[in-house]
């Protein structure tokens, strides 16, 4: 079955600071991974998605992902981090277990310190 | 085009009564999805919905629990006899195709007195 561990629970770094969050993932074959973030008391929203094109993937408001098949791994990252970031941010792989669903990592909390 | 629909936002139920949570999904999308996100958890999923049909239940509570997404009308989660252990934040998504990305409506956070 195909599982995501979110190796930090909480980050901070300071604005203007670069951001790395961590994830990786368990699947026995190419897998269709995505990154969401939650604002407080909001929905979620999707950053960006992998789904076995360009191993390097480009979502909105600056974030990117880079998926490594020898790590298993799909950290996001930024370059510069802006107040507006603060948020939690989930890693999610679409798993196959008779039916597609989504399996999602236990989130990781990024603080932005001004 | 709008977004995900759930309605009400925010509801306030006394123990042993009923919730009824509802869902619309994005226009032209017929996959439909149910998530009970506990307070600092990540979101868990509950049941897997097409029109008229439950595709996957199996993140559902065996008793008190249902859901249905009849041909008119949205998606219903219906939780009877609520207990405290009920409160959470619960989302819906919905998609084009089950193997595509979802998209989430703002959620129903649920208060149990």
């Amino acid at each position: 079955a195909q599982s995501v561990t979110q190796l930090d629970s909480h980050v901070s770094v300071s604005e203007g600071t670069p951001v790395l969050l961590r994830c990786n993932y368990s699947s026995s074959y190419s897998p269709s991974l995505f990154w969401y973030v939650q604002h407080p008391n909001k929905g979620l929203q999707l950053l960006l998605k992998y789904t076995s094109a360009a191993t390097l993937v480009k979502g909105i408001n600056g974030f990117e992902a880079e998926f490594k098949k020898s790590e298993t791994s799909f950290h996001l990252t930024k370059p510069s981090a802006h107040m507006s970031d603060a948020a939690e941010y989930f890693c999610v792989v679409l798993s196959f277990q008779g039916t597609y669903k989504y399996i999602f990592g236990t989130g990781t909390r990024l603080k932005v310190l001004a | 085009n709008a977004g995900v629909m759930q309605n009400p936002r925010h509801l306030v139920r006394r123990r042993g009564q009923e919730a009824r949570l509802r869902c619309s999904p994005m226009k032209g999308h017929s996959h439909v999805y149910w998530y009970r996100q506990l307070p600092e958890e990540g979101l868990k999923f509950m049941v897997y919905l097409q029109k008229e049909n439950i595709i996957d239940e199996s993140g559902m509570p065996k008793e008190r629990f249902s859901a249905e997404f009849p041909k008119e009308g949205p998606s219903i989660l219906r939780i009877q006899q609520v207990v405290r252990g009920d409160s959470a934040a619960y989302f819906c998504a919905s998609s084009t195709t089950s193997d595509n990305e979802q998209f989430f409506g703002p959620g129903t956070r649920l208060t149990v007195l």
